[in-house]
């Protein structure tokens, strides 16, 4: 079956501008998870979706980072304004439930000049 | 934040070699310890989901022991193959997230 999907696979965009990223989850999976690499640094954990609960967005950095889930579905990452600092590989994971293993997708490689 | 630390940081083994490498935690309030391995240009992959105190799982050349009440795992290849060159990374199960660790980056030279 499909695995998990993200585009785009690259992002190069100017400082300021707003960008979105994109996550489908393996069907069925009610587990969604954003994560981000930045440069010589460990997986750094962002947002959780679980289900139709409310999002732990303990992880995200600032209030310029947002993101949604439609359901049990698609999930975008909006970065607002976006800064140098931001420049990283953003991954998405889903799980069929939060305590099974992660399934991760290919992340989008991001560039803020 | 629950730290998780991997030990050690990078490690440069030939083929054939054993090695082992060092992921600890807080032992409080554990629930499951995560072990991922992530090849360049890939994505992370799961390898084991670890609950037990004592347990060990084993996936081919591969396998892991969990001590929860001390709060440390141990991952193990034995006689290492260039392809098992990767960031090897273990994460924390906490109240539905994973905490990972910065991960240990493994080369085995042919």
């Amino acid at each position: 079956g499909a695995g998990v999907s993200q585009s785009p696979s690259n992002k190069v965009t100017e400082k300021g501008k707003d960008v979105e990223l994109r996550c489908d989850p393996i069907s069925g999976h009610t587990a969604l998870y954003w994560y981000r690499q930045r440069l010589g640094q460990g997986l750094e954990f962002l947002i959780y979706f679980q289900g139709n609960s409310a999002p732990d967005k303990s992880g995200l950095p600032s209030d310029r980072f947002s993101a949604e889930r439609t359901g049990e579905s698609v999930s975008t990452l909006t970065i607002q304004r976006t800064q140098q600092e931001d420049s990283a590989v953003y991954l998405c994971a889903s799980s069929f439930q939060s305590y099974n293993e992660q399934f991760f997708g290919p992340g989008t490689r991001l560039t803020v000049l | 934040i629950l730290n998780v630390e991997q030990s050690p940081q990078s490690l440069h083994v030939q083929e054939g070699d054993s090695t082992n490498f060092t992921c600890s935690f807080p032992s409080s309030n554990f629930y499951a310890l995560h072990w991922y391995r992530w090849e360049t240009a890939k994505s992370p992959e799961a390898l084991f989901v670890m609950t037990l105190n004592g347990d060990e799982k084993k996936k081919g050349r591969i396998s892991a022991t969990l001590n929860t009440k001390e709060g440390y795992s141990y991952l193990y290849i034995k006689g290492s193959q260039p392809e098992d060159s990767a960031t090897y990374l273990c994460a924390r199960f906490n109240t539905g997230k994973l905490i990972f660790g910065q991960g240990t980056t493994l080369q085995v030279k042919p």
